[in-house]
């Protein structure tokens, strides 16, 4: 079936060191969305993606979509405590307007200071 | 007050026992969507419902039953509760249009003894 897979599982970090996490799936999406879940909390919405190619930037968080939408990456430049959690992406599979919002599996950053 | 309200936060329950976790939200949105998070797993669908009448089934629906009561509620019920199903549960929410952020819950950790 559709899947959206997300790399590495976990990453542990020192401060100040950089990160990234990448998705794929195993279909064209019409826009790949990320989230971040603190420990303990709840995934919330960090950015979505819409075009082909596409950079975002938040602060020192870079969001990119691949050139053919499936495939998606995140990445954090000089690693901060506050960025420890869990980053998942997540793409509305099943096609047109009955999609399944699917997620990866996500990517646990724990940052030693 | 949240947007996306769960209700209860915690609950422990016995082997065959039923249960209920209650979803309501103020976001006037028409998807709902459980989600179940596993350490390792991520966020994995259990149903999801486009309107009060449309109710599809997730990717591990097995074991659970939902019920749409209105827009803004949609219930999980576990018929007969087994300890595979402890796990930490998320009731979320999205638009049905082209943005397709999805709101979460403050999530149920349900453990089945």
């Amino acid at each position: 079936g559709q899947q959206v897979m997300q790399i590495p599982q976990y990453q542990h970090v020192q401060e100040g060191e950089d990160f990234t996490t990448y998705c794929n799936s195993s279909t064209t999406l019409s826009n790949i969305q990320w989230y971040k879940q603190r420990p303990g909390g709840h995934p919330v919405f960090l950015i979505q993606l819409v075009k082909s190619g596409e950079v975002k930037k938040q602060k020192r968080l870079t969001f990119q979509f691949g050139e053919a939408k499936k495939n998606s990456s995140l990445h954090i430049t000089a690693t901060q405590t506050t960025d420890v959690g869990t980053y998942f992406c997540a793409g509305p599979l099943g096609g047109g307007s009955n999609y399944k919002l699917t997620f990866g599996k996500g990517t646990l950053l724990t940052v030693n200071p | 007050d949240a947007d996306v309200t769960q209700t209860p936060r915690n609950r422990i329950t016995k082997t065959g026992k039923r249960i209920m976790l209650e979803c309501s939200q103020t976001k006037g949105h028409d998807r709902m969507y459980w989600y179940r998070q596993d350490p390792g797993l991520g966020l994995r669908l259990i149903y999801y419902s486009f309107d009060v009448k449309d109710i599809n089934k997730g990717e591990i629906s097995d074991g659970y039953s939902v019920s749409r009561q209105a827009q803004a509620k949609f219930s999980l019920s576990l018929e007969s509760a087994i300890p595979n199903q402890t796990a930490l549960y998320f009731c979320a929410t999205s638009d049905g249009g082209s943005k397709t952020e999805a709101f979460f819950g403050q999530g149920t950790r349900l453990t089945v003894v």
